[in-house]
């Protein structure tokens, strides 16, 4: 059964670094996602991509975060510069189509920030 | 703004038994509410959908219903087994809002 992969499974990183996290959606998945849960929290959306570009953003995701998919079957999460609250489950999540429809999980980078 | 909540943050059951878990909603524009179940160190896994046409779909095990006029949500599990000890999430999305807005989950324990 095709599913969204994701790496690395842990990343540590000091505070100001830049860190990027990949994912590799389902391949004829045409939406993106990434949500992170805050350790005993919910899961919370950051930012939707089709098409090359952002559908939809929270406010959460600031000037700090972008997005990418640099070839056909990647899709990346850049965050320019860590700050110790960043420190999060990030997942990344894809669907066929937009709204209604299931959407795939990952199974997450664990980010600490130091 | 919109919010998703579940009643009790954790729930424990016998194995065997039937375990109901409630989720509530404040967004009446919601129309596809899915239920994820997220087991440790994991991420969050795809049980069962409803759209708000619907207020009942059954799937292996799981049942999920709909009460759009209370905009309450719930899942049942059927027969409750050691592996479905996990946290719950309820989520929902709306027209062309790709994201879905998640609960905050309800830990289920079942104990053998």
């Amino acid at each position: 059964e095709p599913e969204v992969t994701q790496t690395p499974s842990h990343q540590v990183t000091q505070m100001g670094q830049e860190v990027i996290l990949r994912c590799v959606p389902i391949s004829n998945h045409l939406y993106f996602y990434w949500y992170r849960q805050i350790l005993g929290q919910k899961v919370e959306f950051l930012v939707s991509f089709y098409n090359n570009e952002i559908s939809e953003k929270s406010e959460i995701f600031d000037d700090q975060f972008s997005v990418e998919r640099p070839d056909g079957s990647n899709f990346t999460l850049k965050i320019r510069s860590t700050k110790l609250e960043d420190s999060a489950m990030y997942f990344c999540a894809s669907s066929v189509k937009r709204g209604g429809e299931t959407q795939y999980f990952g199974p997450g980078t664990r980010l600490l920030v130091l | 703004g919109e919010s998703v909540g579940l009643h009790l943050p954790t729930l424990s059951v016998q194995e065997g038994d039937n375990s109901i878990i409630n989720c509530a909603y404040s967004n009446s524009a919601s129309d596809y509410f899915i239920w994820y179940k997220q087991e440790s160190g994991k991420g969050p896994q795809f049980i069962i959908d409803i759209r708000s046409n619907m207020d009942k779909r059954q799937g292996q095990r799981v049942t999920v219903l709909l009460n759009k006029t209370v905009k309450h949500l719930s899942l049942q599990i059927a027969a409750t087994q050691p592996g479905d000890s996990a946290v719950y999430f309820c989520a929902e999305s709306s027209g062309n809002a790709g994201k879905s807005t998640f609960g905050d989950g309800t830990t289920l324990t079942v104990k053998p």
